[in-house]
């Protein structure tokens, strides 16, 4: 079955650095691979996803990268701010099992420094 | 707009009870889910629904179970409460496109 690692576990930045969080996956068939921002006692929230045949998506401050023959992707966060600390986790959805399992990556705890 | 409503929001068990965290969505959809969250760990994927009346097992089953009468329900039950139940609960849905809603969450401890 599939399986997502992702790296760093914890990332400190100073405010208004960037950020980069990088996640691998190993089943070739996924082909859809979301990022959730995960708040102190909430609920894990989409915040960019991308599909496999696109190689990269931005909104804003936030950009998602895929590169499919390495299998890896990653989300980058320009110009960070206090309120982007949170733990952030990547996905991936195998094949087109629509609804079925995502595999969650174990999440990186990010803190800006004000 | 309540999207996925879970209760309780904590909960402390003494080991061999019992009891359920109720899940309920009021956006139709198909798709539910119940992930478990362990500290400083990813979500792992306990049951699943793809409609009313159809569950099955995801990675870590072993001790809960699950019923989906209605669209809207997906209720997990736990069984003779373990201390490797403690964990942090996410109730989930999907229309089965992409995104996934989550619950705020559930708060467990087994004692």
């Amino acid at each position: 079955g599939e399986n997502v690692e992702q790296h760093p576990s914890t990332l400190s930045v100073q405010e208004g650095d960037s950020a980069v969080i990088k996640c691998t996956y190993s089943d070739s068939a996924s082909n859809y691979f979301p990022w959730y921002k995960q708040e102190l006692g909430k609920g894990p929230q989409l915040i960019i996803d991308i599909r496999s045949n696109v190689g990269e998506k931005k909104d804003q401050r936030i950009a998602v990268t895929l590169n499919k023959t390495a299998k890896h992707f990653s989300l980058h966060i320009t110009e960070t701010q206090p309120e982007d600390s949170a733990v952030y986790f990547c996905a991936a959805r195998p094949g087109d099992n629509y609804g079925q399992n995502f595999v969650f990556g174990p999440g990186t705890r990010l803190s800006v420094l004000p | 707009n309540a999207g996925v409503t879970q209760t309780p929001k904590f909960r402390i068990l003494k080991i061999g009870q019992s009891m359920t965290l109720q899940c309920a969505q009021d956006m139709n959809h198909n798709y539910m889910y119940w992930y478990r969250q362990d500290p400083g760990m990813g979500l792992k994927l306990i049951y699943y629904s793809v409609g009313a009346g159809i569950t099955d097992k995801g990675e870590v089953p072993n001790g809960y179970n699950v019923s989906r009468s209605t669209t809207e329900d997906f209720p997990l039950r736990l069984e003779l409460a373990a201390p490797s139940q403690t964990s942090v609960y996410f109730c989930a849905s999907t229309s089965g496109g992409n995104t996934i809603y989550f619950g705020e969450g559930s708060w467990l401890t087994v004692v």
